[in-house]
């Protein structure tokens, strides 16, 4: 079943902070969260398994609560670079395939 | 340069017509998928292989065919038998099987004339 993600969009000025979720109704193994830059490919972000973790890439931070079947991507002092579409990929059993939620539209302004 | 090759990047399909997208990887990675991206959508899977001569149907296979006969290609075709194929197509692979980070090509966009 498809993640959920929140907010659906979002508009930032330049500096500001920013958290995207990512909802599962079934148990997680791992959430994988991409970006995508309008009319190119998703490029990977990181990801997050089993066992709550937080994992770090620059400003770009996630956690994982598997209690809670939900992962955040936290997004600090935001840049122009940001700007993008942001998609969380959920796994929840054992094949390991991959269900992305619809995304989340980040806009960064001057 | 290591990376995923999609070509073309616009198609243009005639009714009943069968057109074929190609995905070449350079990766040495074991695993490849088909995506579909329709607007507002996000990603959802059509196919997938773990190893080479080996596939399986995603989520969305019906009116697609695959093949896998080499490690670094991974082809779909859309047949006459998918009613509504406008959409973005993005090829991915991996290095393995399972948690592993996707690597996408820059997709093919195929609309009907």
């Amino acid at each position: 079943q498809q993640p959920v993600q929140s907010p659906q969009a979002v508009i930032l000025r330049e500096g500001e902070d920013a958290v995207i979720n990512c909802s599962s109704s079934k148990a997680l193994y791992s959430v994988h969260w991409y970006r995508q830059k309008h009319g190119e490919a998703p490029v990977f972000l990181m990801i997050l398994l089993k066992g709550g973790e937080q994992k770090g890439h620059e400003k770009i931070s996630a956690s994982f609560n598997e209690k809670k079947q939900q992962s955040s991507l936290y997004l600090t002092a935001s840049q122009l670079s940001y700007s993008g579409t942001y998609f969380c990929g959920t796994e929840g059993g054992s094949n390991y395939k991959l269900t992305f939620g619809k995304g989340t539209l980040l806009t960064v302004n001057p | 340069d290591g990376g995923i090759t999609q070509s073309p990047k616009y198609l243009f399909r005639k009714e009943g017509q069968n057109v074929t997208l190609s995905c070449e990887q350079n990766l040495n990675h074991d695993a490849m998928y088909w995506y579909r991206q329709d607007p507002g959508q996000g990603l959802r899977l059509i196919y997938y292989s773990q190893i080479v001569n080996d596939f399986q149907k995603g989520d969305i296979a019906e009116g697609y065919s695959v093949s896998r006969e080499k490690k670094e290609s991974f082809p779909l075709t859309v047949t006459s038998a998918q009613k509504n194929p406008t959409a973005f197509y993005l090829c991915a692979s991996s290095m393995g099987w399972g948690n592993q980070p996707q690597h996408f090509g820059d997709g093919t966009r195929l609309s009907i004339l």
